[in-house]
């Protein structure tokens, strides 16, 4: 299986600052007809994850545009350009690329 | 508007079974490629099992081969995963969801316990 690899872990972050989460997979997630199925997914406190970024820097309806996503083959970032009190929860990096799709561990953001 | 709302769970004693339900509406499901998350408390999600929009194609995680079965019936826009033989590591909130994982459901809780 494809391993997902977050970092960092736990992201504590003032407010109105940068924020920046790093994924690597341990193998390329381009696929045969050169796509790349590498999504960001949000899990705010007691609710469902919400996809933010897919196909590595695209933002989904309704996503503001301080979030952004980039990266090619095996390493991939998201950043938030400048934090808000309703970023804070878990950020996941998910591969679609090869089956069985596999997530990150993680990145638990919180507020400073 | 796309929604997706789950339902089944519940809780089991190991080497139950149980049949959660997906119900879509704002789209065919027919569509679409579906699928099942799960989360276990505490944990990240893990994909379970897909099926493709005439459900010729399935796949499941290899945690769950021989004993998890998804299905659909494209007439009622429903997704289902039938869960045999339970064990405690199942405990988990289920989620349904589309494609690349656009949408999903508030999910449903299955827990295994004696």
């Amino acid at each position: 299986d494809v391993v997902m690899t977050q970092s960092p872990l736990s992201l504590p972050v003032t407010l109105g600052q940068p924020a920046s989460i790093s994924c690597r997979s341990s193998q390329s997630l381009v696929d045969s007809a050169g796509d790349t199925y590498m999504h960001w997914f949000q899990q705010r406190p007691g609710q469902s994850p919400r996809r933010l970024i897919y196909r590595v820097s695209n933002r989904d309806s309704g996503v503001p545009d301080r979030f952004s996503g980039s990266g090619s083959g095996t390493d991939f970032t998201l950043k938030i350009s400048r934090v808000e009190a309703e970023d804070v929860g878990v950020y996941y990096c998910m591969q679609g690329t090869h089956w069985p799709y596999t997530f990150g561990q993680g990145t638990k953001l919180e507020i400073k | 508007e796309v929604q997706l709302v789950e339902s089944g769970g519940g809780l089991v004693q190991p080497g139950g079974s149980l049949r959660l339900s997906c119900s879509a509406s704002g789209f065919t499901i027919s569509s679409h490629w579906m699928r099942w998350v799960r989360q276990a408390p505490g944990k990240g999600p893990e994909w379970v099992a897909s099926i493709k929009g005439d459900g010729s194609v399935t796949s499941y995680v290899d945690s769950v081969k021989g004993r998890f079965i998804i299905s659909r019936d494209n007439a009622k826009n429903s997704l289902y995963l039938q869960l045999n033989s339970l064990r405690t590591e199942d405990t988990a909130v289920y989620y349904c969801a589309r494609d690349q994982l656009e949408t999903w459901g508030q999910g449903t809780l299955v827990t295994v316990s004696s």
